[in-house]
């Protein structure tokens, strides 16, 4: 496959903590990068996404910083709370090719 | 508006059986992507489909295959399954032209193979 698996990593944070998850990715021709939040049992759901002419992204609580230069992308999740909990993907297509490639994912542990 | 369903939710089939499975995309978008979600793989990409054709491929053997009909709604098959297709198959569906665009994903088909 495309994305290698791996076992998955996990951060483990406190309730009202700030949480960054980190993602490196592959292609460099990519100029759409997305993040998805999976919860147990439903499919992955949107957060955030950011275009390769811009290097950082704001949303409510979450924050996308592209790092094109070393090909590095992280989500930033503010004040993380339980409900925050759940695997994050960093996707990555490019203009045109409407083909996704997915991270391995991270787990997010949010202690109460 | 409604989101992506994908049916059905659960299924369980025999090696060496086929398999069919459905998703219909939110209103009005007319991109769907298939991927294959496994513990040790991840999510992977199977194939793309745009206004009924495919228009990106996945490096997966040619006993996965898709169509899409002309109301957007796609169908992927495998035949002559195997006990390592047993995965969750997730489609998404977006407005697919142009720039990309958010995608949204189903709940998944969960398929187990025995």
């Amino acid at each position: 496959g495309e994305n290698v698996g791996l076992h998955l990593p996990t951060l483990s944070v406190q309730e009202g903590d700030n949480s960054i998850i980190n993602c490196a990715y592959s292609n460099s021709a990519s100029d759409y990068f997305i993040w998805y939040k999976q919860e147990s049992g439903k499919g992955p759901q949107f957060i955030i996404d950011i275009r390769s002419n811009m290097d950082k992204r704001q949303g409510q609580r979450v924050t996308v910083l592209l790092n094109k230069t070393v090909k590095h992308l992280s989500l930033q999740i503010a004040a993380t709370q339980p409900g925050d909990s759940a695997v994050y993907f960093c996707a990555e297509s490019n203009t045109g090719g409407f083909k996704t490639i997915f991270g391995a994912g991270t787990r997010l542990f949010v202690k109460a | 508006k409604a989101g992506v369903t994908q049916t059905p939710r659960y299924l369980i089939k025999t090696r060496g059986q086929q398999v069919t499975l459905s998703c219909s995309p939110i209103s009005g978008h007319r991109s769907v992507s298939w991927y294959q979600q496994t513990p040790g793989q991840g999510l992977q990409f199977l194939f793309e489909y745009f206004s009924e054709t495919q228009r990106n491929k996945g490096n997966f053997p040619g006993r996965f295959s898709g169509r899409q009909f002309s109301n957007s709604r796609s169908e992927m098959n495998v035949s002559t399954l195997e006990l390592g297709d047993s995965a969750l198959y997730l489609c998404a569906s977006s407005f697919g032209k142009g720039t990309n665009t958010e995608a949204f994903f189903g709940q998944g088909t969960r398929l187990t193979v025995v």
